[in-house]
């Protein structure tokens, strides 16, 4: 079974500009994470979307945002990057049903985005 | 992926010793925890969890240890070999109704295995 994609491996943009990262999930994992890795923050979580709705959200500006589409594919979107936007970009997806509590999360290899 | 790095503490052992990483969650709510390890140039890959109404779990040659008292997490990885060398990361999540993932990250702690 394939594990979790993500494209492109590695972006660079300047400020200002906006970015889409995407992400498949493994096939049938309906839950799809994202999360920001940078040396001074560590590993952050941004958002998680399931059946197509965002169902938990972390602590970013509206800047950043993203969507799930039907097939469970997911991108995010930054918007007007900032310096401090150069980071790791990390999907994780899980089966991940209605039921309460965690389910397994597998990771993606991340998408490099550096701003310049 | 690749892993965190610049300001992490290193933990350094000599292959076949047992390791001993250790982690300070947050939130008293929290009622999953999990270890994810993380090695130059991949995404973080799962380890071991444990529910909060558990203080021990043990697989194939790690340990999660919980003490909820002090919010307390460790990982204890037995005879450890030179491919256990990574970042090591814990994780706590809340659950809620209707379900779904918010993970809050340790900081993350380097294990080197010394030949």
């Amino acid at each position: 079974k394939a594990g979790v994609t993500q494209t492109p491996r590695y972006l660079i943009k300047t400020r200002g500009q906006q970015v889409t990262l995407s992400c498949s999930p493994i096939s049938g994992h309906r839950s799809v994470s994202w999360y920001q890795q940078t040396p001074g923050q560590g590993l952050q979580f941004l958002f998680e979307y399931f059946s197509e709705t965002q169902r938990n959200k972390g602590n970013f500006p509206g800047r950043f945002s993203g969507r799930q589409f039907s097939n469970s594919r997911s991108e995010m979107n930054v918007s007007t990057l900032e310096l401090g936007d150069s980071a790791l970009y990390l999907c994780a997806s899980s089966l991940s049903g209605s039921g309460w509590g965690y389910n397994e999360q597998f990771f993606g290899p991340g998408t490099r985005l550096t701003v310049l | 992926g690749e892993s965190v790095g610049l300001h992490l503490p290193t933990l350094s052992v000599q292959e076949g010793d047992n390791s001993i990483i250790n982690c300070a969650y947050s939130n008293s709510a929290s009622d999953y925890f999990i270890w994810y390890k993380q090695e130059s140039g991949k995404g973080p890959q799962f380890i071991i969890d444990i529910r909060s109404n558990m203080d021990k779990r043990q697989g194939q040659r790690v340990t999660v240890l919980l003490n909820k008292t002090v919010k307390h997490l460790s990982l204890q990885i037995a005879a450890t070999q030179p491919g256990d060398s990574a970042v090591y990361f814990c994780a706590e999540n809340i659950g809620k109704a209707g379900g779904g993932n918010k993970l809050t990250f340790g900081t993350g702690t380097q294990l080197k295995v010394e030949l």
